[in-house]
């Protein structure tokens, strides 16, 4: 089993739907959660960041982690055709110069 | 630069073959990381370099692979005799501080063995 498991997808939706990205993981020690937004043929870049449990919003993002459950999640709201990219979530164990373990990624679909 | 700069982009290798893939950071970021990520998957830990020394090299697959940043600025991935299974794309990060402040990522170098 991998530290964290993430749905491939890929996932279809509408223009304006909202939109829920979700990982689980395995490891307690990750304290760290980011989620990075993948175009094709580009490098990852970061969306959200989030330390412990709670919820983060920025814009029409809104992270949201439950460590008692090693769940988080992404919303979406009001998705747009320039959405459409590979969503990977992250982890860490502390916030200095920690390695990042990802999930496999979603592949998101905002059709107009 | 702007950005964090890796060359080439594509990289087509037969097998057996070394190759050496470059990335130039952020000036002034004191970390780099290096990523392996196969086709569907998300990246993978490799390397990591503070300034010009390698503190933790327990991702890399292999002894044939190789990473150095002499003076603490630009760094090379080197893989010798590469094999099927190196074909992936990978991706070089640097950060002037920490998680929180995010990782920036290149656009990668997409290497294919044949």
């Amino acid at each position: 089993q991998k530290e964290v498991e993430q749905d491939p997808g890929p996932l279809s939706v509408p223009e304006g739907a909202i939109v829920s990205l979700n990982c689980t993981y395995s490891n307690s020690a990750f304290q760290y959660f980011m989620w990075y937004r993948q175009y094709s043929r580009k490098g990852p870049e970061l969306l959200m960041y989030t330390y412990s449990s709670g919820n983060k919003e920025d814009g029409r993002f809104t992270a949201q982690v439950d460590k008692s459950s090693k769940y988080i999640s992404l919303f979406i709201r009001d998705s747009q055709p320039s959405d459409s990219a590979t969503y990977l979530c992250a982890m860490a164990r502390n916030s200095g110069y920690s390695t990042l373990t990802f999930g496999k990624g979603t592949m998101l679909l905002v059709s107009p | 630069g702007a950005g964090v700069s890796q060359s080439p982009r594509y990289k087509v290798a037969k097998r057996g073959q070394d190759v050496a893939l470059r990335c130039d950071p952020i000036s002034g970021h004191v970390s780099l990381f290096w990523y392996q990520q196969a086709l569907g998957q998300g990246p993978e830990f490799l390397t990591y370099f503070q300034n010009e020394a390698q503190l933790d090299k327990s991702g890399l697959p292999s002894d044939r692979f190789f990473a150095e940043r002499p003076e603490g600025s630009v760094s090379t991935l080197k893989i010798q005799r590469t094999q099927q299974e190196d074909s992936a794309v990978y991706l070089c990060a640097s950060t002037l501080g920490g998680t929180g402040n995010g990782y920036t990522f290149g656009s990668g170098t997409r290497l294919t063995v044949v």
